[in-house]
Order: C-alpha cells, then structure tokens, then sequence
C-alpha cells in the first residue's frame, strides 16, 4: 500500500524558515518523481515544486521561487520542502504527492496518490 | 501563466443526476488535462488523467473529454459519495496550475 507521510509543519513567525518532510513507502520511491501542492484556508489548489525521481530536476512556482527549495534522499524515500522567508502568504494546507508511472522518473504535473497534509501556519 | 477556468463554481444536485463540469484553458494545452476530487478536509484524488483516461480503482461512472482549451467532466449517475469538490489542473506547462473548484452539492 502506498502511504506518504507528511511532517514538519507548524506554527512559524513572519520571515522565518520550516522543512517539511514526506516519508513514503509502498513503491519503489527513487523510480517516481514527487511534488508539493499547498491549500490556503477556503482557497483552491497551487502547485508549489516538484522534483525528478533521481533528483536532478526541480521546478518552483514563481511565487516559492528563490525562498522555497525542493529536494530528496532516496536512501531515505523522504522528499523535503525548504521553505524560508515565510510571509502570511504561506499559511496553507501543504501536500506531498508522487507522479504517475507514466511520467516515468520525470515529473510531468499529474499526482496519483497525495498524503493528507501538513498545516503551515506564519503568523507573529 | 495558463489560466483554469472552471464552470460552474457551484452546482446543486440529486443522486443519479447526469453531471458535467467544464474547464478552460487560456491557451492550448493538447490533452495535458487533469481531474481530481476533493471532499472536506481530506487530499485530493486523481480521477482522470491526460483528458479521458480513468485513474485505476475510479467508477466508470466518471469520464473526461476534451482537448486543446475546452473539457469536460462528467459523471454519469450521481452517488452519495461523489458529493465534493471538484478541480481541473493542466500538466502542459509549469506552473501546472488548477481551476478555482466546482463545489457538487445535494
């Protein structure tokens, strides 16, 4: 059974950093690219990252870009989501997510299976 | 950016109901189109991938058309379960950006 875990969320002041992490397990994890998608309160959808299965592609939104940085340890099966300079912006549901087979080791935007989110809230 | 544009943004109605949803691409995106459903605080789910094609384990009362900017969602006949919220998402382009949501209700 496929299962993603994800942890590291919490409550956070204006401009400071948090990693969130994604345990996964029920596949063979380097073999699958993985992805962030975050849910403000009420809001719709917003893809945030994602990252090849081997790790050497990552895409951002441009509204994570240069705060926010996505990466892996397959050793681990964990993906990670750095995310510094926080503002109000970021409070959102954020949800870990792998990538169809048919992406191969690419990301190509679709998520099969989704964990159940981590709450990240900025506020002072 | 590829703007989702989806319609309604809200509907009512009754189990075994024939429901469509609509989505809009602001710029061609071939069949790089994406379904999922969303219930109240839970993750989302993949219900049909690349226009038409069902995610295993999904009824076969949903289906997925379309291509280039204009798709549709369909479920044949409305059961309890598929009360939700429902999102469109093109995976053409990065950013892959998602419809504002179709809130399904009884």
């Amino acid at each position: 059974e496929i299962q993603l875990l994800e942890s590291g969320g919490g409550l956070v002041q204006p401009g400071g950093s948090l990693r969130l992490s994604c345990a996964a397990s029920g596949f063979t994890f380097s073999s699958y690219a993985m992805g962030w998608v975050r849910q403000a309160p009420g809001k719709g959808l917003e893809w945030v990252s994602d990252i090849s299965g081997g790790g050497g592609r990552t895409s951002h939104a441009d509204s994570v870009r240069g705060r926010f940085t996505i990466s892996r340890d397959n050793s681990k099966n964990t993906v990670y989501l750095q995310m510094n300079s926080l503002g109000a912006e970021d409070t959102a549901v954020y949800f870990c997510a792998k990538a169809p087979p048919y992406c191969g080791r690419d990301s190509c935007g679709a998520f099969d299976f989704w964990g159940q989110g981590t709450v990240v809230i900025v506020s002072s | 950016d590829i703007q989702m544009t989806q319609s309604p943004s809200s509907l009512s109605a009754s189990v075994g109901d024939r429901v469509t949803i609509t989505c809009r691409a602001s710029q061609s995106i071939s069949s790089y189109l994406n379904w999922y459903q969303q219930k109240p605080g839970k993750a989302p789910k993949l219900l049909i991938y690349a226009a038409s094609n069902l995610q295993s384990g999904v009824p076969s009362t949903f289906s997925g058309s379309g291509s280039g900017t204009d798709f549709t969602l369909t479920i044949s006949s409305l059961q309890p379960e598929d009360f939700a919220t429902y999102y469109c998402q093109q995976s053409f382009t990065t950013p892959y950006t998602f419809g504002q949501g179709t809130k399904l209700e009884i």
